[in-house]
């Protein structure tokens, strides 16, 4: 089955202890972003790949950083969270270019709560 | 500076009628635009899109009109049915590439 997952699904932390969220996609989509949900802000975008070794800051990188080692993977690593990190996180993929280029699979979301 | 712009909340809307969701941008490149649903405690998911060449993209009970000269968009939902209820997406792209830029959201409520 076509999917992107994303672990874990429920994370409470407290402030300044690193933590990573892990991404992955079984789709072959050179194209990965992350995403946060705020209630009344809708969906930004945090950072994004477009290929591995390729990431680019998305509209609120402050505080975040990605890797993509691999095509299949896109981990969100907090070095040091803050409450205003309190949110619901999604991962999505896509092809670069062409087809369905523009047409992301999210994954089911990750909230983090950092007290 | 938001690029696209969903401006009601929330709508209300009896099953069986039609519901229209609005959408508006500002940038004049993006040339590509979709709408995705979400229901809570899952991720979004892709619903119809249309691009900037066509002014309606039809799928099933869901329609999608752009008006480029307004910079606006909609979704009509007809008929509508409780299982629609869920928050509504606006995102637009511009140049074939794959990084979207997301309105706020439509939370569409359905009745029975």
């Amino acid at each position: 089955e076509a999917q992107v997952t994303q672990n874990p699904r429920y994370l409470i932390t407290v402030t300044g202890k690193k933590l990573t969220v892990t991404c992955s996609q079984n789709m072959n989509h050179e194209y990965m972003s992350w995403y946060r949900q705020d209630p009344g802000l809708g969906l930004r975008q945090i950072y994004y790949s477009m290929n591995v070794e390729v990431t680019d800051k998305g509209d609120v990188p402050e505080g975040y950083k990605v890797s993509r080692k691999e095509k299949r993977n896109f981990p969100l690593i907090l070095e040091s969270p803050s409450p205003n990190q309190t949110s619901l996180y999604f991962c999505a993929s896509s092809p670069a270019q062409g087809r369905g280029s523009n047409e992301q699979f999210f994954g089911p979301g990750t909230r983090l709560t950092v007290l | 500076d938001q690029q696209v712009k969903q401006n009601s909340p929330s709508l209300s809307v009896q099953e069986g009628r039609i519901s229209i969701l609005n959408c508006d941008y500002t940038n004049s490149m993006f040339d590509y635009f979709l709408w995705y649903k979400k229901y809570p405690a899952e991720g979004p998911t892709f619903l119809i899109s249309i691009s900037s060449i066509k002014d309606k993209n039809e799928d099933g009970r869901f329609t999608v009109f752009l008006n480029k000269s307004a910079k606006h968009l909609s979704l009509h939902i007809v008929p509508s049915q409780p299982g629609d209820s869920a928050v509504y997406f606006c995102a637009a792209s511009e140049g074939g590439y794959s990084t979207l830029t997301f309105g706020k959201g439509t939370m569409l409520l359905v009745s029975p």
